[in-house]
């Protein structure tokens, strides 16, 4: 089955830097990954996510790559600020409508002001 | 998009007595899947519950300690049988449309 490795663990970025999350998946059959971000006491709300067709997508402050040689995908958020402070998961499942999504381990951003 | 009501939003629980989690969804899905996150951990998934067929579990999970019942297109519950204090955890439904999934607020559950 699909494997999601997930790096860093903790990221902490000054107000205004860039942050990026990495994310590499095992199963070639993926098609789509998507990134969470999960504030405390909340469940998973998606932010953004990416389809196999599709090598990058942006939404304002945000972005995700993928690279489907590799196997893996990134997020990225530019011009950081405190309220991006949270816990963030990436995920991957080879159809999204009928097979249960694998997520990666997580990575808590801390941004400081 | 789908709106997902899951309750109870937290509870504490007596050991060894069980736990109903309900989640209900604005609109008919084929399946609904139920994640565990166990603190500071990612989401890890327990089961696929199909309507009209019994769940799934995943390996790990089995149906004697988290019963799953989906009697209809829009309606699950999990129960948390004869809890340890290592049930504590939030426990989460999901469904997936074709765009994204989405999730209940989730059941954050202390066994003490």
């Amino acid at each position: 089955g699909e494997n999601v490795e997930q790096h860093p663990s903790t990221l902490s970025v000054q107000e205004g830097d860039s942050a990026v999350i990495k994310c590499t998946y095992s199963d070639s059959a993926s098609n789509y990954f998507p990134w969470y971000k999960q504030e405390l006491g909340k469940g998973p709300q998606l932010i953004i996510d990416i389809r196999s067709n599709v090598g990058e997508k942006k939404d304002q402050r945000i972005a995700v790559t993928l690279n489907k040689t590799a196997k893996h995908f990134s997020l990225h958020i530019t011009e950081t600020q405190p309220e991006d402070s949270a816990v963030y998961f990436c995920a991957a499942t080879p159809n999204s409508g009928n097979t249960p999504l694998v997520f990666g381990k997580g990575t808590r951003l801390s941004v400081i002001a | 998009s789908a709106v997902i009501s899951q309750k109870p939003s937290r509870d504490i629980c007596q050991r060894g007595t069980s736990l109903t989690i309900q989640c209900q969804v604005d609109s008919q899905v084929t399946m609904m899947f139920w994640y565990r996150q166990q603190p500071g951990q990612s989401l890890t998934l327990i089961a696929t519950a199909n309507q009209g067929s019994e769940a799934t579990y995943e390996s790990g999970f089995v149906i004697d300690k988290f019963p799953i019942s989906r009697p209809n297109l829009t309606f699950s519950t999990l129960t948390v049988s004869n809890m340890s204090p290592e049930d504590s955890s939030i426990y989460l439904c999901s469904v997936q449309g074709v765009t994204e999934a989405f999730f209940g607020q989730g059941t954050r559950l202390t066994v003490v």
